[in-house]
C-alpha cells in the first residue's frame, strides 16, 4: 500500500511569493495534519483537516492556509514568504482521531 | 500549554550497548503518547503509541514504556542501523485537534 506521498520533494523560491504544496493521504485515511520541520527541531503543528473541515490550527500567522479536497487529499498554501519560513513540511495522515499519524517524506521549501 | 522535553540531545553508542532515552512531558490530560524515528531527508516514522501509565510496547531491540510524568525508549544491544533521530510526542484533550506536541529529538547514534 502507498503511504503518504507529497508533492514537490524539493521548492526554491525568493521572498514575497507564495508557494503551494500537495499531499495525498493513505488510501482511507480522512484526517490529515500539516507539520513544519526547521532544521534540528522536532514537527509544529500547523492544522489538521479532518473530513473536508478544519479542525485545529497552530500558532502560525495567517499567511498560511490550508484545505482539503473530496478525495481527502489536501493543499498548504503560504504567502508572501519569508526567509524564516525555509523548512521541512511534513503531511500526516490517520484513519481516524486518536489514531497515530503516518508522515509522509516532506517538501524541503528554501527561500532565497 | 503541552510540553515535551527529550535528553540527551545526542548519543553516541558502540554495538551492542544498550541505553535508555528519556521523553519528559506535561499535558492537560494526556490522549497518547508517541514515538517516532527518523531518518535523514525522510519523514518521521511511526513506532509506538503508549496510553495510560504503566504501559509498555515492543518491537525488535525496542521497548518503550511510560509513567505519568516520562516516557522511556530503551534500546537493548543497537545495531548501526538503528542510528537515527528518535523524536516523542504527545496529544492532550487541551485542543480538539489531532494536534502533536514534539520533543527536540535524540540524535542517536551507533557505531560498529
Amino acid at each position: 500500500d502507498a503511504g503518504v506521498t507529497q508533492s514537490p520533494t524539493h521548492l526554491i523560491k525568493t521572498r514575497g511569493q507564495h508557494v503551494t504544496l500537495r499531499c495525498s493521504p493513505i488510501s482511507g485515511h480522512k484526517s490529515v495534519s500539516w507539520y513544519q520541520q526547521v532544521l534540528g527541531q522536532g514537527p509544529q503543528f500547523i492544522f489538521q483537516y479532518y473530513e473536508k473541515e478544519e479542525r485545529g490550527r497552530g500558532n502560525f500567522p495567517d499567511r498560511f492556509s490550508a484545505r482539503q479536497f473530496p478525495n481527502y487529499s489536501s493543499e498548504l498554501n503560504v504567502n508572501a514568504l519569508l526567509l524564516g519560513d525555509s523548512a521541512l513540511y511534513l503531511c500526516a495522515s490517520s484513519l481516524q482521531d486518536n489514531q497515530p499519524q503516518h508522515f509522509g517524506d516532506g517538501t524541503r521549501l528554501s527561500i532565497l | 500549554e503541552d510540553q515535551v522535553t527529550q535528553s540527551p540531545e545526542a548519543l553516541r553508542l558502540q554495538e551492542g550497548e544498550s541505553s535508555s532515552l528519556n521523553c519528559s512531558y506535561t499535558v492537560s490530560g494526556l490522549r497518547g503518547l508517541f514515538w517516532y524515528r527518523q531518518d535523514p531527508g525522510k519523514g518521521p516514522e511511526f513506532l509506538f503509541t503508549l496510553y495510560s501509565a504503566g504501559e509498555e510496547k515492543e518491537k525488535e531491540r525496542l521497548k518503550a514504556t511510560l509513567t505519568k510524568k516520562e516516557s522511556f525508549l530503551h534500546i537493548t544491544a543497537p545495531k548501526p542501523e538503528d542510528s537515527a533521530t528518535y523524536l516523542c510526542a504527545v496529544r492532550g484533550t487541551a485542543q480538539g485537534a489531532q494536534k502533536l506536541v514534539f520533543g527536540q529529538g535524540t540524535r542517536l547514534t551507533i557505531n560498529p
